[in-house]
């Protein structure tokens, strides 16, 4: 069965650089979340979308954007990398429709900010 | 504030006997809740799951059960196996019309399998 699909796996970037994660959700999930995951931590939600459009938020810094596209694929757009954004960014995608929906995990992009 | 808590960062099981993994919340809109296995580089990979009109919920090997009253649920393995060693996160969501309100996370609990 096909998965959730990010890329790239890794990514090294210096301070200050700019960065962009993609997504591509599982088929015919309308709803794309993006998690982030410090060394040692558990998970913390991002932001998430709903038919391309942003359906919820979290903690996310304002240097960071996100987008859903029409093909429902998702990119996370990181500027102004600062050290403290080294992490693992998993995306999850669900299908809608009924009061509760798992999530399913990509295998994460491990960004490492020198 | 750490709404989801799994209170033991680490267990160890000899193979073939019970796994019991806990978890405790402090939201009570949280009405969904999931466990999720991790292995070191990889995402999450959803294992079972429960709704508040349930107490329980079988698939396999593992068992969720959830205390309401208590904030509590906790997950079964029996019998627990070597390839059951990984990281295990509960998780908590709200309900909504469309079913697609974000996760919190647990810390994580460390299972280890003794041969």
């Amino acid at each position: 069965a096909a998965g959730v699909i990010q890329s790239p796996r890794h990514l090294i970037k210096e301070k200050r650089e700019t960065a962009t994660l993609k997504c591509y959700p599982i088929p015919r999930h309308d709803t794309v979340y993006w998690y982030q995951q410090g060394p040692g931590q558990d998970p913390q939600f991002l932001i998430s979308f709903y038919e391309k459009m942003q359906s919820d938020k979290g903690s996310i810094p304002d240097r960071f954007s996100a987008q859903q596209f029409s093909d429902y694929h998702s990119e996370l757009n990181m500027s102004s990398l600062e050290l403290g954004d080294s992490a693992l960014y998993f995306c999850a995608s669900s299908s809608s429709g009924r009061f509760y929906n798992e999530q399913f995990f990509g295998p994460g992009t491990r960004l490492t900010v020198l | 504030d750490q709404q989801v808590k799994q209170n033991s960062p680490s267990l160890s099981v000899q193979e073939g006997r019970i796994s019991i993994l806990n978890c405790d919340y402090t939201n009570s809109m949280f009405d969904y809740f999931l466990w999720y296995k991790k292995y070191p580089a990889e995402g999450p990979t959803f294992l079972i799951s429960i709704s508040s009109i349930k107490d329980k919920n079988e698939d396999g090997r593992f068992t969720v059960f959830l205390n309401k009253s208590a904030k509590h649920l906790s997950l079964h393995i029996v019998p627990s196996q070597p390839g059951d060693s990984a990281v295990y996160f509960c998780a908590a969501s709200a309900a909504s019309n469309f079913g697609n309100e974000k996760l919190t996370f647990g810390t994580g609990t460390r299972l280890t399998i003794i041969p």
